[in-house]
């Protein structure tokens, strides 16, 4: 079974500047993640959807990041303008479901840096 | 929110012997307690997992405990290997919704 596929792997980008990242889940997962994880620290959850709809965005800074899922399948994640504490890998994860104690698995993550 | 909380940040071992992590969580309603391994610029990866109606999990030389009236879950390394070392995470989870909220990391170092 193939993994959750995330891209690009490394992005340097000025500050102010925007940045998208894309993730494509395990097929047939339902649910998708994306957690922002600073240096030295566990991941955080930006967002959680559930097929196309937004189950938890509580933790993501709406001023300046949004995320989409459209058809349900694979997502994107936008930062429009970029700060300086946005550097982080972000990490995008999929599930099965919603449901208690379904696995979530990881992608490779996109390192971002702001210069 | 979820708080969790774990100890410690650094963990140097010897080949061979064992290896302990601990996590306490805040939420009561919390029920699902992952353990994730990440190496290096590698991606977290799933290697253990605890559901509230257990108390203890094992998998060949990991084990995880839980203790629902403290609120805290320990992994446990058993003769331990150089390859082993990487940074671990403890998680915690309510039923509904699966939000993962995981603890600060413990960075284990297994000399050989």
């Amino acid at each position: 079974e193939a993994g959750v596929a995330q891209s690009p792997r490394y992005k340097i980008i000025e500050k102010r500047q925007s940045v998208a990242f894309w993730c494509n889940p395990i097929s047939g997962h339902a649910t998708l993640y994306w957690y922002q994880q600073i240096l030295g620290q566990g991941p955080k959850l930006l967002i959680q959807f559930q097929n196309n709809g937004v189950v938890d965005d509580s933790q993501l800074p709406k001023d300046r990041f949004s995320a989409e899922r459209l058809k349900g399948v694979d997502s994107t994640l936008k930062i429009q303008p970029a700060k300086l504490e946005d550097s982080a890998v972000y990490l995008c994860a999929s599930s099965k479901g919603q449901n208690l104690g379904q696995p979530q698995h990881f992608g490779d993550g996109t390192r971002l840096s702001i210069l | 929110g979820e708080n969790v909380e774990q100890h410690p940040s650094t963990l140097s071992v010897q080949e061979g012997d064992s290896a302990v992590i601990k996590c306490t969580y805040s939420d009561s309603a919390s029920n699902y307690f992952p353990w994730y391994k990440q190496e290096l610029g590698k991606r977290p990866q799933l290697i253990i997992d605890i559901r509230s109606n257990v108390g203890e999990k094992k998998d060949q030389r990991i084990a995880v405990t839980l203790n629902k009236t403290a609120k805290h879950f320990s992994l446990h390394i058993t003769e331990t290997q150089p390859e082993d070392s990487a940074v671990y995470f403890c998680a915690a989870s309510r039923a509904a919704g699966n939000k993962l909220t995981f603890g600060g990391g413990t960075r284990v170092l297994v000399k050989p």
